[in-house]
C-alpha cells in the first residue's frame, strides 16, 4: 500500500530559486491538499483540490501555486523561495468531498530556504 | 471561522499512568472533531473522530475522547500509556457541509512524552 507519496524528503534552496514538491496518491481520492507545519503553529492549509482541474486557496496560499491535471497527482510549486517558506510540507488526501472523511497524509518534505 | 486550542504544548507522563490531552474549539455552528497522531519523521495518522451520536468516541491504540458541547471540548484520554505512545497529538475541527473538501483546522499540537 503506497498511499500518499511525497518527493523529495529533504530539499535545500537558495532564496529566489523555484522548485516543485511532488505528491501522488494511489487510492483514487478526489480530495487532495497541502499543509505546512511550523513549530508552535500546527498545520496550516496552503491549497486544496476537490478533483482534477479544480483547485482553491487555503489559509496561507501566498508564494505557492498548485495544479491538478490528474486525480493521482497534486504538485506544489514555489515560484521564488523565501526563508519564510522554510517548513515541513505535508500532502494529504481523502476519499470523497465530505467533511468527515479522514485525511491520509504523506511523510512530508522538509524544506530549508537559505 | 472555527478555531482549535491545545493549551498544553508538552505533557510528560510515566509509563502505565493515565493521560489527558486537552482540546477546546470555537465555532458558531456544529463541527466535526478529530484527533491525529504524528510519530517522529512521519505524517499524521487518524486516532479517532467525532461526527455525531455518542459523545464518547473510541479510537485506535486504546485512546478515547469525549465530546462536550457545553464546554466546547474534545479531550483525549488513555488510561495507561506506553512508551510507544510518545508522539505529537493534534486536535482538528472541520465544518459540516461546506460544499466540498475536508478542510481541517488544526491545533498547535501537544507533545506527549512517556518516560520509564
Amino acid at each position: 500500500n503506497a498511499g500518499v507519496t511525497q518527493t523529495p524528503k529533504f530539499q535545500v534552496l537558495k532564496t529566489g530559486q523555484s522548485m516543485t514538491l511532488q505528491c501522488a496518491q494511489d487510492m483514487n481520492h478526489e480530495y487532495m491538499s497541502w499543509y505546512r507545519q511550523d513549530p508552535g503553529m500546527g498545520l496550516r492549509l496552503i491549497h486544496y483540490s476537490v478533483g482534477a482541474g479544480i483547485t482553491d486557496q487555503g489559509e496561507v496560499p501566498n508564494g505557492y501555486n498548485v495544479s491538478r491535471s490528474t486525480t493521482e497527482d497534486f504538485p506544489l510549486r514555489l515560484l521564488s523561495a523565501a526563508p519564510s517558506q522554510t517548513s515541513v510540507y505535508f500532502c494529504a488526501s481523502s476519499s470523497r468531498t465530505g467533511n468527515n472523511s479522514p485525511l491520509h497524509f504523506g511523510n512530508g518534505t522538509r524544506l530549508t530556504v537559505t | 471561522a472555527q478555531s482549535v486550542t491545545q493549551l498544553d504544548s508538552q505533557v510528560p507522563v510515566f509509563e502505565e499512568a493515565p493521560v489527558e490531552l486537552r482540546c477546546n474549539y470555537s465555532s458558531s455552528v456544529s463541527v466535526y472533531l478529530f484527533w491525529y497522531v504524528q510519530y517522529p519523521n512521519q505524517g499524521l495518522q487518524l486516532l479517532l473522530k467525532y461526527l455525531s451520536g455518542s459523545t464518547l468516541v473510541k479510537g485506535i491504540n486504546g485512546f478515547e475522547a469525549e465530546f462536550n458541547k457545553s464546554q466546547t471540548s474534545f479531550h483525549l484520554r488513555k488510561p495507561s500509556v506506553h512508551i510507544s505512545d510518545t508522539a505529537e497529538y493534534f486536535c482538528a475541527v472541520s465544518l459540516p457541509f461546506t460544499g466540498g473538501g475536508n478542510k481541517l483546522t488544526f491545533g498547535t499540537g501537544t507533545q506527549l512524552k512517556v518516560e520509564l
